[in-house]
């Protein structure tokens, strides 16, 4: 079945740092891809997302860009806040079923 | 516009009870997801309502039900509670069907089972 494997966090960061946080799928046919992010007592917010292959996301400084050749949709920032401190879900979904199947999530802390 | 909206916040049910959760779609959203977010398990697809119908299921016994109302809000219910069934239910709406929408998510209920 579809999977999404990501890098085991926690990742503490210092501000300004840069960020990339992999992620892999596995699946049949062309999913869509996301990024989720949760900070702390909250539901997710949809961060970026890209519906097709070589497609970029892009929001609040963070991007991804869908590479069906390495099936990876790694996450980036070049210089993060402390206010990004969070935990991040990679997701894909189908047309099919409509679920979305998320990865474990990554926890990301980021000191002054 | 107002978001995704879920009730109670939270709810503490004792072993063998019932529990309800409601959730109100964004203006406009037709469907209607639930997903559990257990401790150690991840986010779990639970359910998917559209247009009023059961459209996918994910891996749960049937203990774990639901609906949608003519208003496209949706009603979780969980039977013969289990002390696993302890988690955070996130329900999300999306505008259409398909693996272009995105699905928006609200704040979810902490259910408690003691």
């Amino acid at each position: 079945g579809d999977s999404v494997t990501q890098m085991e966090g926690p990742v503490t960061l210092s501000e300004e740092a840069f960020l990339t946080i992999n992620c892999t799928y596995t699946a049949t046919g062309y999913p869509s891809l996301f990024w989720y992010v949760q900070y702390p007592g909250e539901g997710l917010q949809l961060l970026l997302k890209a519906t097709k292959a070589d497609d970029k996301g892009s929001n609040k400084g963070f991007e991804a860009t869908y590479r069906k050749e390495t099936t990876s949709f790694h996450l980036e920032k070049g210089s993060v806040q402390v206010s990004d401190s969070a935990v991040y879900f990679c997701a894909l979904k189908k047309g099919g079923g409509n679920k979305l199947t998320f990865g474990t999530g990554t926890q990301l802390k980021v000191e002054l | 516009e107002a978001g995704v909206t879920q009730s109670p916040t939270h709810l503490i049910k004792t072993r063998g009870q019932q529990a309800t959760l409601r959730c109100s779609p964004i203006s406009g959203h037709t469907s209607v997801y639930w997903y559990q977010q257990a401790l150690g398990l991840g986010l779990q697809f639970l359910l998917w309502y559209d247009e009023g119908e059961e459209r996918n299921r994910g891996n749960f016994p049937p203990r774990f039900s639901g609906r949608q109302f003519p208003n496209y809000s949706s009603e979780l219910n969980v039977n013969a509670l289990e002390l696993e069934d302890s988690a955070l239910y996130l329900c999300a709406s999306s505008l259409g069907q398909g693996a272009i929408y995105e699905q928006y998510f609200g704040p979810g209920t902490r259910l408690t089972v003691t």
